[in-house]
């Protein structure tokens, strides 16, 4: 699975929109973006993915670029409980045995 | 969405003794479970595929005979940290997919080894 990218830590203010990039340019044709996040001392939880088309849900928006080598979660009024770590992973579809390799992520902080 | 439950949420014990945690998928069947361990400020690191009915794949570095895993139905997944060490102490987390491809976490188990 390729790579992904994303800065370390972030900062927005409540009621803002948060954007959060992440990097994957080695991304392959049939791998697709996927966003969770882990509030502190919870489990992970699914945000959206999406493989180039952009895609919205009641949580976020995810743009990925014509390329496909990047791309950004919108989280379009982020409030205190948006504090969280941010993880953005690239994989292959591979239905329910495929495993979900995480990175460092990006610790968003969202200030009142 | 789909709901994995994960039991106990922490719990402390002696060095040396054997811990289970049960992952429980509630309303959907999981022939995978994936169990993950986290230290403080570290990301989740994948330790194991849990198979119904076969036995457990586990990512390098991983030793089989100290994480037991049993995936004996389609709904529950065991880990049991055998021989448990001061150094075992974590966060643990276990998955499973709904048949979709959004992967649910349980709320982890905080173990504490004295």
């Amino acid at each position: 699975d390729a790579k992904t990218t994303q800065p370390p830590s972030m900062d927005c203010a409540e009621g803002r929109a948060a954007n959060l990039p992440c990097n994957h340019s080695t991304i392959s044709g049939n791998e697709y973006v996927y966003w969770y996040r882990q509030i502190h001392s919870q489990g992970p939880q699914y945000i959206i993915h999406g493989l180039k088309n952009n895609e919205t849900n009641e949580m976020a928006s995810l743009i990925i670029t014509e390329d496909r080598k990047s791309s950004t979660l919108i989280l379009p009024h982020a409030t205190l409980r948006d504090t969280a770590v941010y993880y953005c992973i690239v994989r292959k579809r591979s239905g329910n045995t495929g495993k979900l390799i995480f990175g460092q992520g990006t610790t968003l902080q969202v200030k009142p | 969405g789909a709901v994995v439950s994960q039991h106990p949420s922490w719990v402390i014990c002696k060095s040396g003794t054997s811990v289970k945690i049960e992952c429980r998928s509630l309303d959907f069947q999981a022939t995978t479970m994936f169990w993950y361990r986290q230290f403080p400020k570290q990301s989740l690191m994948l330790m194991a595929t849990s198979n119904e009915g076969s036995k457990a794949t586990y990512e390098q570095g991983v030793e089989k005979d100290k994480f037991l895993i049993n995936h004996a139905s389609l709904t529950l997944s065991t880990l049991t940290v055998t021989s448990a060490h001061p150094e075992d102490s974590s966060f643990y987390i276990c998955s499973a997919r709904d048949g979709s491809e959004k992967l649910f976490f349980g709320s982890g188990t905080q173990l504490s080894v004295l």
